[in-house]
């Protein structure tokens, strides 16, 4: 399987917004809804920001959330602060019962 | 408060089998909610899914993992186990287990991790 393509990084400056794409095929992202997004700072385990595309697991800020539109997901952080940089992760359920992320994303608040 | 651990050997000698235990406490394992996925995470790389488990045995794996591997359940100790045979040093990783939604829709908690060489 093949992973989700994601841009290497991204950053913004505190109180911007910032996009995070997550691109993959109808066999993934496309065909159903079951995308999540994972933030991991260094050092730590990754923590779940959003799931079933668009939904936050209570404790997360209502400043992230998440969108879909074809094959591709979205990350969207608004009123970025400094505690956001890390790096992101998607993934996806997949056609073949598995289970595949993308390659991460660098956030870097400017 | 959900908590997952890891335990196992930090260094594993080429072409030896990997083995990992995952010990799940404040929360049961036999739960028809969740699967227990193993994910690991090479020194400044990304995420990968190794394979996950539900609490009847059920099991998926990574196809580029899947002739290596082995997922396994011991609902009365609570208890997650990863066996990754034939290991090179490609297989030095961060080693994480989870708890997974359902259609691996998200994973809500994770253990801390744990480092796993392979070096002779």
């Amino acid at each position: 399987q093949s992973a989700l393509t994601q841009p290497a990084s991204v950053s913004g400056s505190p109180g911007q917004s910032i996009t995070i794409s997550c691109t993959g095929t109808s066999s993934d992202v496309g065909g159903y809804n079951y995308v999540s997004w994972y933030q991991q700072h260094p050092g730590k385990a990754p923590k779940l920001m959003i799931y079933d595309v668009t939904k936050r697991p209570s404790g997360v800020s209502n400043r992230f959330s998440g969108s879909k539109s074809g094959n591709t997901a979205s990350l969207t952080i608004s009123g970025l602060q400094a505690e956001d940089e890390a790096d992101y992760y998607c993934s996806s359920h997949t056609s073949s019962s598995t289970w595949v992320f993308g390659g991460g994303t660098k956030l870097t608040v400017l | 408060q959900l908590q997952l651990q890891e335990s196992g050997p930090g260094l594993v000698q080429p072409s030896e089998t990997l083995s990992l235990t995952c010990t799940v406490s404040g929360g049961s394992i036999s739960s028809s909610s969740y699967y227990w996925g193993w994910v690991r995470q090479p020194p400044g790389k990304g995420l990968e899914w190794i394979g996950s488990i539900f609490y009847t045995g059920g099991t998926y794996y990574n196809p580029s993992l899947k002739s290596r591997v082995t997922i396994s359940i011991d609902t009365s100790k609570n208890q997650v186990s990863l066996k990754l045979a034939s290991v090179t040093a490609a297989d030095t990783a961060i080693y994480y287990c989870a708890r997974v939604f359902l259609w691996f829709a998200g994973a809500d908690y994770w253990g801390q991790g744990t480092l796993v060489t392979v070096s002779s």
